[in-house]
């Protein structure tokens, strides 16, 4: 089982900054099988990247992904106030599936 | 649009059966693989099942291994999970999801609104 290690826990803060999230797997990933999910309490999750770098359908552009391997990263460039919600990545090449623990991005 | 429906949630005790239903509308149901995805309350996301379109293949996670069944029904568009010998641990929400596309890999692009199941006596 590919285990994927998210950091930080919990990221602090404002509208307009720059959020960098990271997601380690313990094993190489086969084609960058990366994606990135948003997830909002009450809410469905929501697909942001997939292939380590393609963002889905009507994502905005200030969500871009990076990284192949081991080692990705979640840029969001400048945050807007929708934004603030938990993070996850995802590796979908082999089975089982596996989510990282999230990270958290909070107002500060 | 693509719609995904959860439902048959509830509270059950522990060692009791529950059976989910996930009604898709808005593609064509029979092309895609789907999955089962859950959230523990205050936890993180947890893959539970897949299935392919044709039913051909179907995986599980080690945690709910030999006590959940998932199965289609091409036909009605819809989706199933029957969770037997349900565990305290076993609470959660419970997400259907279909991929992107109608590769074999492929990410979750659309999800449904989540059923809960709270095993508790």
């Amino acid at each position: 089982e590919i285990v994927l290690t998210q950091s930080p826990g919990t990221l602090s803060l404002s509208p307009g900054e720059r959020a960098t999230l990271s997601c380690r797997a313990s094993q190489s990933l086969s084609s960058s099988y990366l994606a990135w999910y948003q997830h909002k309490p009450g809410q469905a999750p929501r697909l942001l990247i997939y292939g380590a770098s393609s963002r889905a359908t009507d994502i905005p552009d200030r969500f871009s992904g990076s990284g192949s391997g081991t080692d990705f990263t979640l840029t969001i460039s400048r945050l807007e106030p929708e934004d603030f919600a938990v993070f996850y990545c995802q590796q979908y090449g082999s089975s089982p599936l596996t989510f990282g623990g999230g990270t958290k991005v909070e107002i500060k | 649009e693509v719609q995904l429906v959860e439902s048959g949630g509830g509270l059950v005790q522990p060692g009791g059966s529950l059976r989910l239903s996930c009604a898709a509308s808005g593609f064509t149901f029979s092309s895609y693989n789907m999955n089962w995805v859950r959230q523990v309350p205050g936890k993180g996301l947890e893959w539970v099942s897949y299935i392919s379109s044709s039913s051909s293949s179907i995986y599980y996670a080690d945690s709910v291994k030999g006590r959940f069944t998932v199965s289609r029904d091409n036909a009605r568009n819809s989706l199933y999970l029957q969770m037997n010998s349900l565990r305290d641990e076993d609470t959660a929400v419970y997400y259907c999801a279909r991929g992107y596309s109608t590769s074999s890999v492929s990410p979750l692009r659309y999800w449904g609104q989540g059923t809960l199941v709270t095993v508790s006596s």
